[in-house]
C-alpha cells in the first residue's frame, strides 16, 4: 500500500522561529490534507491541498504532486502551534491515509 | 454549524462489556468515517459510509466491531465484547462529496471518544 512519511518526527522551536515540515508519499494521490492535533487531542483541518500553494495567516502549504511531496511552513511560531502535525492523502478511493506525524513543541 | 458531535467524550468500561460510541455528522455531509488512534498504530480508518451505506469496512479489526448509520444524522460504532487492546481514541469525521466521488472537500473531525477498557 501507499506509504506516507513525515519528517522530522520531532521538532523543538523557540517562539518566533520558522519551520518546514515535510510529507512524502509513495504513489499518486487525489487529495492531500494537513491537520494539526492540539494537545487536547482535537484534529483541526489546516489545508486541503492536492497541488499548488495555499496560505492562511502564518501557515502555508505547497504540494508538488508530480514529485510526491508536500511541505507545511510555519512562520513566527507561537506556543499555541504545539502539537502533532499530520498529512493525510487520498488515493483513487475515498480513504484518507495518515502519515506518521511531526510532533512540534514551541517554547516561550 | 456545531461541527461533528461525538458522545461520550470519555468511556471507561470493563473487559467483556458492550461499548457504543455515537456520532452526529455535519448536516448536509454525505460521507461519514470512523477512525481509531493509538500510540502503536497511529490514526487508522475503520469504516466509512456514503449516503448511509457502508462502503469499506476492511479496517474493522474483527467481528467484535460493528458500525451502523441508520440515517444521515447519526452513526454508531459498537464493540462487543470489549477487550483492553481496544483502548484508544475513536474519531468520527464527515465530508461532502459534491457531484461525485471521491470526496472533494476536506474531512472534518469530531472531538473523539477516549475509550479505556480495563
Amino acid at each position: 500500500g501507499i506509504q506516507v512519511e513525515q519528517s522530522p518526527p520531532d521538532l523543538i522551536l523557540q517562539e518566533g522561529a520558522n519551520s518546514t515540515l515535510r510529507c512524502n508519499f509513495s504513489d499518486s494521490v487525489n487529495n492531500l490534507q494537513w491537520f494539526h492535533q492540539n494537545p487536547w487531542g482535537q484534529l483541526i483541518n489546516l489545508f486541503y491541498i492536492p497541488s499548488g500553494t495555499k496560505q492562511n495567516g502564518r501557515l502555508s502549504a505547497t504540494t508538488v504532486a508530480t514529485e510526491r511531496y508536500s511541505l507545511l511552513y510555519i512562520s513566527s511560531s507561537q506556543t499555541t502551534d504545539s502539537g502533532v502535525y499530520f498529512c493525510a492523502v487520498v488515493l483513487n478511493t475515498d480513504k484518507l491515509i495518515f502519515g506518521t506525524g511531526t510532533r512540534l513543541q514551541v517554547f516561550p | 454549524d456545531a461541527g461533528v458531535i461525538q458522545s461520550p467524550r470519555h468511556e471507561v468500561t470493563e473487559m467483556g462489556q458492550e461499548v457504543t460510541l455515537r456520532c452526529k455528522p455535519i448536516s448536509g455531509h454525505d460521507y461519514l468515517f470512523w477512525y481509531r488512534q493509538t500510540m502503536m498504530r497511529g490514526l487508522e480508518l475503520l469504516i466509512y459510509f456514503n449516503n448511509n451505506v457502508p462502503i469499506d469496512d476492511s479496517g474493522m479489526p474483527e467481528d467484535r466491531f460493528s458500525a451502523k448509520m441508520p440515517n444521515a444524522s447519526f452513526s454508531n460504532l459498537k464493540i462487543q465484547p470489549s477487550e483492553p487492546r481496544d483502548s484508544a481514541v475513536y474519531f468520527c469525521a464527515s465530508s461532502f462529496s459534491g457531484s461525485g466521488r471521491p470526496p472533494t472537500d476536506t474531512q472534518y473531525f469530531g472531538p473523539g471518544t477516549r475509550l479505556t477498557v480495563l
